[in-house]
């Protein structure tokens, strides 16, 4: 069954420098999404993303944070500057169409530890 | 804005018990929920998906219910096993936004 890939597992950075999180949704899916799930707490929702664009986003989703599908394949999450607490365990999903009866189908995530 | 709750935070039981997840949601105009388990420091592992239409999905021996009119979702374990053990997660997919909406979880520990 297909699978949505995310990279690295575990990315460790120093705070105040730029952290690039990569997915490879799954191949005919056209939605992509973003969350966040800091330690012991709830999952989070953070950016979603359709024809290239924007779709929706929360308000933790600051100037910070940037999502970008450069090819065909890949949907990235950049955060620029980081800071302690972003600290989390990020999570990209994708799905076919916009809700309905179609699932959004999730990664393992990228467990990001700032220093 | 969706409001997703489960109770309870915490279930201990012994093997062999079933036992029964809550979730609930505040708006009803969702397309799909979703039951996850999430084991500790891992992803999502997605367990059943019942559309807005359904009433409940059966996986083995997962049972999920949905109550759309009254927002309510319950996920049903047979014969709980130590291998059960786990963060289970409930999430809704609302229709104003396609977004998912986690709730807090029940971490369950079955105890051999």
């Amino acid at each position: 069954e297909p699978e949505v890939t995310q990279t690295p597992s575990h990315q460790v950075t120093q705070m105040g420098q730029e952290v690039i999180l990569r997915c490879v949704p799954i191949s005919n899916h056209l939605y992509f999404y973003w969350y966040r799930q800091i330690l012991g707490q709830k999952v989070e929702f953070l950016v979603s993303f359709y024809n290239n664009e924007i779709s929706e986003k929360s308000e933790i989703f600051d100037d910070q944070f940037s999502v970008e599908r450069p090819d065909g394949s890949n949907f990235t999450l950049k955060i620029r500057s980081t800071k302690l607490e972003d600290s989390a365990m990020y999570f990209c999903a994708s799905s076919q169409e916009r809700g309905s009866n179609q699932p959004q189908h999730f990664g393992d995530g990228t467990r990001l530890s700032i220093l | 804005k969706q409001e997703v709750t489960q109770i309870p935070a915490a279930l201990s039981v012994p093997e062999g018990e079933n036992l029964v997840l809550n979730c609930s949601f505040t708006d009803s105009a969702i397309y799909n929920l979703q039951w996850f388990r999430q084991d500790p420091g891992k992803g999502l592992t997605s367990l059943l998906l019942i559309q807005s239409s359904q009433r409940e999905q059966t996986s083995g021996r997962l049972n999920a219910s949905l109550d759309k009119s009254s927002g309510r979702s319950t996920l049903y374990i047979a014969a709980s096993q130590p291998g059960d053990s786990a963060t289970y997660l409930c999430a809704v997919v609302g229709v104003s936004a396609g977004k998912s909406t986690f709730g807090d979880g029940t971490t369950l520990t079955v105890k051999p």
